[in-house]
């Protein structure tokens, strides 16, 4: 069955680029979403089809995929930026795959 | 966009509950809607989605809670739901309604004696 895998944390430094993975044999045919979730609040959507950015949500936020792999970089990471974050894609009967969420710490 | 759930709250194992989120700001009867939970402390898990009626209105969920939760909408309220039965302590989390574009504030169930 389909997966998406994700590692558990990624630490980073105010100003520094972060890059956040999502690995699944999904990807290749799938989109993959990005979303963002702050402690204590709702997720909130930061990239879909692989490299889209929603209305509001910040320039240094990217996405890209290259094969079995999405990218979530954050160019210049800030405080503000400190969340969890999750990817997301389909499977072949359009059930959605979750990743387990990356916390992102910056400090 | 806005999505908002109700319905949650306090129930014991073995019980039921309907969840529901009414939708506004998009064309509901076009979109698929998603049911997402997460339990304390842990990450987002999807619980089930029903398509739009134009795609078949079919449900899918995950393995945990299938045969137990059903989902269904009411195109002409804008709303769709959640019906949880036989209900386990595992089940306990907020429940996010979601297109998965654009996500609710969620709503707590918690399944205890």
């Amino acid at each position: 069955s389909y997966e998406l895998t994700q590692p558990p944390s990624v630490s980073v430094s105010p100003g520094q680029t972060a890059r956040i993975t999502c690995s699944g044999d999904a990807l290749p045919k799938k989109y993959a979403y990005w979303h963002q979730q702050k402690s204590g609040q709702a997720p909130v959507l930061v990239i879909y089809e692989d490299s889209k950015r929603p209305s509001g949500i910040p320039e240094r936020f990217s996405g890209s995929t290259s094969g079995t792999m999405a990218t979530l970089t954050i160019s210049g990471a800030q405080m503000e930026d400190e969340a969890d974050y999750y990817c997301h894609s389909t499977d072949s009967s359009d059930k959605v795959l979750l990743g387990g969420g990356t916390k992102l710490t910056v400090l | 966009v806005q999505l908002v759930e109700s319905g949650g709250g306090l129930v014991e194992p073995g019980g039921s509950l309907r969840l529901s989120c009414a939708a506004s700001g998009f064309t509901f009867s076009n979109a698929w809607m998603n049911w997402v939970r997460q339990a304390p402390g842990k990450g987002l898990e999807w619980v089930g989605r029903i398509k739009s009626k134009g795609d078949g209105g079919t449900t899918d969920y995950a393995a945990p809670v299938k045969a137990r939760f059903t989902i269904s909408r009411d195109d002409s309220k804008n709303t769709f739901y959640l019906q949880m039965n036989s209900l386990k302590t595992e089940d306990t989390a907020v429940y996010y309604c979601t297109t998965l574009l654009h996500w609710g504030q969620g709503t707590l169930v918690t399944v205890s004696s």
